[in-house]
């Protein structure tokens, strides 16, 4: 069973940057695809980007310009790095696994979710 | 299209059955799946490709798929199904994922 766990600081200053990461348990990130979501309130669930198991990485276009999802391998670790955040960044993040065959995709492991506010 | 939508909130009498609806263009290239989030947790995936469920899911849900629209349905709908639902699919124009707004299901 795969397990995912988030860790990093809850609070973040505005314009500064946002660092999680993601300790996986029960499979290894140097197969399959491992991604972050956030959830906000208002605006529901939104994909920010993954990694792949060949170290690609793909990301939203509208956060592009401000993440990098990296992994360490020795610790079975991925993580997430947003700069310049705004209050609009405040959200849960989920770290979570995406299956990728052929056409067919899905998250089915999730974190149990971080909550991570920017103010000051 | 980047959109997928679905209704803000559908009820249920217990027991009877309901249909939740997502649309999209993007839903015409790739199936969608469908996760459940209760509060406070995080979303479970219920359904992937045309019609599959993963282990522990109950077979009262069951997806389909025509056209631009995805249905989730619950067949003898139980007050554990309460939760909110979110589909999501690939993107068809660029390689990312969206997801709905989600639907409250509410179990009367």
């Amino acid at each position: 069973q795969v397990q995912l766990q988030e860790s990093g600081p809850g609070l973040v200053k505005p314009s500064e940057t946002l660092s999680l990461s993601c300790t996986v348990s029960g499979g290894s990130i140097t197969s399959d695809y491992w991604s972050w979501i956030r959830q906000t309130p208002g605006s529901g669930l939104e994909w920010i980007g993954y990694l792949s198991y060949t170290g690609r990485t793909n990301y939203h276009p509208s956060l592009k310009s401000r993440v990098t999802i990296s992994a360490d391998t020795s610790k079975n670790q991925f993580s997430l790095n947003l700069n310049s955040v705004t209050a609009a960044d405040t959200a849960v993040y989920y770290c979570v696994r995406l299956t990728i065959v052929g056409a067919i995709s899905a998250f089915d492991y999730w974190g149990q979710g971080t909550l991570v506010t920017v103010s000051s | 299209s980047s959109d997928l939508t679905q209704d803000p909130a559908v009820s249920v009498a217990l027991g009877q059955t309901v249909r939740i609806t997502c649309q999209g263009d993007s839903l015409r290239s790739y199936y969608a799946t469908w996760y459940q989030q209760k509060p406070g947790r995080a979303p479970l995936l219920v359904i992937y490709d045309k019609n599959n469920r993963p282990s522990g899911i109950p077979d009262r849900f069951s997806g389909s798929n025509s056209g631009n629209t995805a249905s989730l349905t619950i067949t003898g709908a139980q007050a554990e199904d309460e939760a909110d639902y979110y589909c999501s699919c690939r993107d068809n124009n660029a390689n990312h994922w969206l997801f709905g707004g989600g639907t409250k299901l509410t179990v009367l």
